[in-house]
């Protein structure tokens, strides 16, 4: 079955350079959700979109944008990269009523 | 302020039963899960409560009480390849969506 897709895997970036993370969630499911997960920690919530349309925001800072387009693949645009913004970041996609939000394998960043 | 606490770490041998528990204090629920990450990889979910009481699916149960806001997640015949990190996660409301509100995780590590 297809899964969420996220592509690059990896990505090294240097300071204050931009980046663009891409993610293709599962076909017919409406919302994706995109995590940031530092080292040894939880994922931290960071927007939503249902349906193409931003739903909800969390700890996303103003440097970071994100949109989901026509065919419902999403990107998250991070600007003026910061050391801290080294994390893995995962999308995830579900239905909207589902109880299972299914993630992607993530994108590791890593900022020198 | 919304939090999740769960026991940074459970060492447990293989074939025992081990209880993760959680408790929550978030502005909104609309359920409680449970997903298993493994180093690196991507969060899968595990077990859903939306009402009190015990879901078992096979090895693992998951339990919740709302009026306490607490639930517990029951791996029982331990093996090696449980060892992972457990999140607890609640559902809360966000626009059209409820996001996934994750606790701070708690490291299992099962021995020989």
């Amino acid at each position: 079955a297809a899964g969420v897709i996220q592509s690059p895997r990896h990505l090294i970036k240097e300071k204050r350079e931009t980046a663009t993370l891409k993610c293709y969630p599962i076909p017919r499911h409406d919302t994706v959700y995109w995590y940031q997960q530092g080292p040894g920690q939880d994922p931290q919530f960071l927007i939503s979109f249902y349906e193409k349309m931003q739903s909800d925001k969390g700890s996303i800072p103003d440097r970071f944008s994100a949109q989901q387009f026509s065919d419902y693949h999403s990107e998250l645009n991070m600007s003026s990269l910061e050391l801290g913004d080294s994390a893995l970041y995962f999308c995830a996609s579900s239905l909207v009523q589902g109880i299972e939000a299914f993630f992607g394998q993530g994108t590791r960043l890593t900022v020198v | 302020g919304q939090s999740l606490e769960q026991p940074s770490e459970v060492t447990a041998v293989e074939g025992a039963i081990v209880q993760i528990n959680c408790t929550y204090q978030t502005s909104g629920f609309y359920g409680l899960s449970w997903y298993q990450q493994h180093d690196g990889g991507a969060p899968t979910f595990l077990s859903y409560n939306g009402l009190d009481g015990l879901e078992e699916t096979g090895r693992f149960s998951s339990f919740l009480s709302r009026s306490d806001s607490y639930g517990y997640l029951l791996l029982q015949e331990l093996q090696m390849k449980d060892s992972a990190s457990y999140f607890c996660a609640v559902r809360d409301s966000g626009g059209a969506t409820n996001k996934l509100i994750f606790g701070t995780g708690t490291l299992l590590a099962v021995q020989p």
